[in-house]
């Protein structure tokens, strides 16, 4: 596709389950990023890969909270035993980049997000 | 901790007024500071600025960073209701990680 998708849009679970919230960045974009944000709020942080790597996961709120981008491209956020407070929108991004190590930034396209209510 | 401020967080005006956004940042290793708007959807990219002093335009958006400051502002002319928005401002690093101020909300009324 053109843009960064993102699936399921709207997720409702109940407390205690676990969620994996999926993101397809755009075709060719090496970096992937994940955030959180609430209503009202500017993105937060969470964690992101280069290529497959993850480069940095200091934004990951517990050890509740993984990601992985194994062959590169498809991201998955996992949320692990879901709690009331975890309710957010989450949004992907990527961004194009010329390789690992480059000291670069670089425009960051959002998805569409998936809004996760836990109840 | 780094941080992102803007000011104001919410602003209502009128058609055809002129506004001005602001944003202060402390990031650590800053490398470039972006503006995104955001409707009911994802964040849409507006502006990436690296250099102190040099006027980035797009239509009637414009946008300037002064790194000595740490510093930066938003300017929207003759606003339009479709200028309604949060505008968002992110400090990125080198190494690419972004952090988001938590937006001003724009609202322009006919």
């Amino acid at each position: 596709g053109a843009g960064v998708s993102q699936s399921p849009r709207y997720k409702v679970t109940k407390r205690g389950q676990d969620v994996a919230l999926r993101c397809d960045p755009i075709s060719g974009h090496v970096s992937l990023y994940w955030y959180r944000q609430a209503l009202g709020q500017g993105p937060e942080f969470l964690t992101y890969f280069n290529y497959e790597a993850q480069q940095d996961k200091s934004g990951l709120p517990n050890d509740r909270f993984s990601a992985e981008r194994p062959e590169g491209s498809i991201s998955t956020l996992t949320i692990q035993r879901t709690e009331q407070r975890d309710s957010a929108m989450y949004r992907c991004a990527s961004s194009r980049l010329a390789g690992p190590g480059e000291q670069n930034t670089d425009t960051q396209y959002f998805g569409p997000g998936t809004r996760l209510t836990v109840l | 901790e780094d941080k992102v401020v803007q000011s104001p967080l919410s602003l209502v005006v009128h058609e055809g007024d002129t506004v001005t956004l602001n944003c202060s940042y402390e990031v650590t290793n800053f490398r470039s500071l972006l503006w995104y708007k955001q409707e009911k959807k994802a964040p849409t990219f507006l502006f990436m600025l690296t250099s102190s002093g040099i006027e980035k335009k797009s239509g009637r958006l414009s946008s300037i960073l002064d790194k000595k400051e740490l510093f930066s502002i938003l300017n929207i002319t003759a606003t339009q209701t479709g200028d309604s928005a949060i505008y968002l401002c992110a400090g990125a690093h080198y190494g690419q990680n972004f952090v988001f101020g938590p937006g001003t909300r724009l609202s322009v009324l006919p």
